[in-house]
């Protein structure tokens, strides 16, 4: 079975700085698809940025983009010019691409709060 | 529709009583999925569908818990004689693919979600 680690239950960043998110995966399979959420209070879960694993240039969504590290297993999330408005819980999820109804493994979550 | 669409945005019940929550997914979506987040917790995975079948229901956490999807499209998701320890977000996603083929078609999209609060 698969599972993702965030190691930072919190992180905070003052605006307009740059912060990076942790995430790491462990799965036994090549092809896959990795996704950060961002849930703010409202509790919606949000679709930020995504990647899939035989693609080795890094995904990038205007101020956000990934490291992606398929040998380590790693999928950090980079935010640039913190906005008040990226303060929210940030999930990493994986999602095997071999197996058919598979569905998302997430992490535990990071906390992020964006100081003014 | 535009987007995952679920109902009622928040319900307040007794313990014992039976609740039902709606999933609208969005249009054209085959694969459809419930998760539940307790209060401070992560994402529980309860039951996949796949069409009107489910192929995975490993995620219910016991047989109070019932889901059903009709004509490949809205589902319900019925908790029976609810307990204190069932108050939680639950929450519907979609996808237009069932885990094969192209990012674009099994990126995962979630709803807002059903607050639930058992007095």
């Amino acid at each position: 079975a698969q599972t993702v680690t965030q190691s930072q239950p919190e992180m905070s960043v003052q605006e307009a700085e740059t912060v990076t998110l942790s995430c790491t995966y462990d799965t036994s399979e090549s092809d896959y698809y990795l996704f950060w959420y961002k849930q703010p209070p409202s509790r919606q879960m949000i679709l930020v940025i995504r990647q899939e694993a035989y693609k080795q240039q890094n995904a990038t969504e205007n101020r956000f983009s990934v490291n992606f590290q398929k040998a380590a297993k790693s999928f950090s999330l980079k935010i640039s010019d913190s906005q008040l408005g990226d303060a929210a819980m940030y999930f990493c999820a994986y999602r095997s691409r071999e197996t058919s109804g598979s569905r998302l493994t997430f992490g535990e979550g990071t906390q992020l709060t964006v100081n003014p | 529709g535009a987007g995952v669409s679920q109902s009622p945005s928040n319900k307040v019940t007794e313990k014992g009583k039976d609740v039902e929550l709606r999933c609208d997914p969005i249009s054209g979506h085959t694969a459809l999925y419930w998760y539940r987040q307790s209060l401070g917790q992560g994402l529980e995975f309860l039951i996949y569908f796949q069409g009107n079948s489910a192929p995975d229901k490993s995620g219910l956490p016991s047989d109070r818990f019932s889901a059903e999807r009709t004509g490949g499209s809205v589902s319900t998701l019925t908790i029976q004689r609810t307990q204190q320890e069932d108050s939680a977000v639950y929450l519907c996603a979609s996808s237009p693919r069932a885990g094969t083929g192209a990012l674009s078609g099994n990126t995962i999209y979630f709803g807002e979600g059903s607050w639930l609060t058992v007095v």
